[in-house]
């Protein structure tokens, strides 16, 4: 069965650096989003991403995060100087059209120390 | 505003038993959809149940909606170890389908 794929699984990083998230959709979806949760806490929407271009946002997506579709299979999460709040499971998720239910990755565990 | 808040927060359960997982929500929806995660993993959708739909069967879960008190349960039945995980629900936000989820309950299943 297709399944999102996320990349790392695991990611340590000093504050301050930039990371870049990784995930690749299952192929015939459209519609793209990133998630996040942190430890013990709810899952939180981060932005979601059709049609090439980021179709909402929320206000914890400021101007440090971006999104980028660099090919037609992998969709990128950057945050450009990380912070330890950015501590957290960040979950790339898809759907196709006509569908609401999305399909989630494993997550990347991000580490800002 | 929050949507889909679950309570309890934890429940703990021996097998064979039925949970009983509830999710209240505050505006109106399309859809609500019920979604298990294991400890360190993604979310898997477990059920979708419209808001012209009242009750809904999947196996061993049961979903009802009452639109009136904007609220929705999710029953297992007969449940067994490995149904240990959190459970969420989540309403959509907006026209692109973005999904809000609750804070979840988590559930063990002792053996």
């Amino acid at each position: 069965e297709p399944e999102v794929t996320q990349t790392p699984s695991h990611q340590v990083t000093q504050m301050g650096q930039e990371v870049i998230l990784r995930c690749v959709p299952i192929s015939n979806h459209l519609y793209f989003y990133w998630y996040r949760q942190i430890l013990g806490q709810k899952v939180e929407f981060l932005v979601s991403f059709y049609n090439n271009e980021i179709s909402e946002k929320s206000e914890i997506f400021d101007d440090q995060f971006s999104v980028e579709r660099p090919d037609g299979s992998n969709f990128t999460l950057k945050i450009r100087s990380t912070k330890l709040e950015d501590s957290a499971m960040y979950f790339c998720a898809s759907r196709p059209d006509g569908n609401e239910k999305l399909f989630f990755g494993s997550g990347t565990q991000l580490s800002v120390l | 505003s929050q949507q889909g808040e679950e309570d309890p927060q934890a429940l703990s359960i021996q097998e064979g038993e039925n949970a009983t997982m509830n999710c209240s929500y505050k505006t109106s929806i399309n859809n609500l959809q019920w979604y298990r995660q294991n400890s360190g993993r993604g979310l898997v959708h477990l059920i979708l149940i419209r808001s012209n739909e009242r009750e809904k069967h999947s196996g061993r879960l049961r979903v009802t909606l009452d639109t009136s008190k904007k609220s929705s349960s999710l029953l297992i039945t007969a449940s067994r170890a490995a149904d240990t995980a959190s459970y969420f629900c989540a309403t959509v936000r907006g026209s692109q389908g973005n999904l809000i989820f609750g804070k979840g309950t988590k559930l063990s299943v002792k053996p």
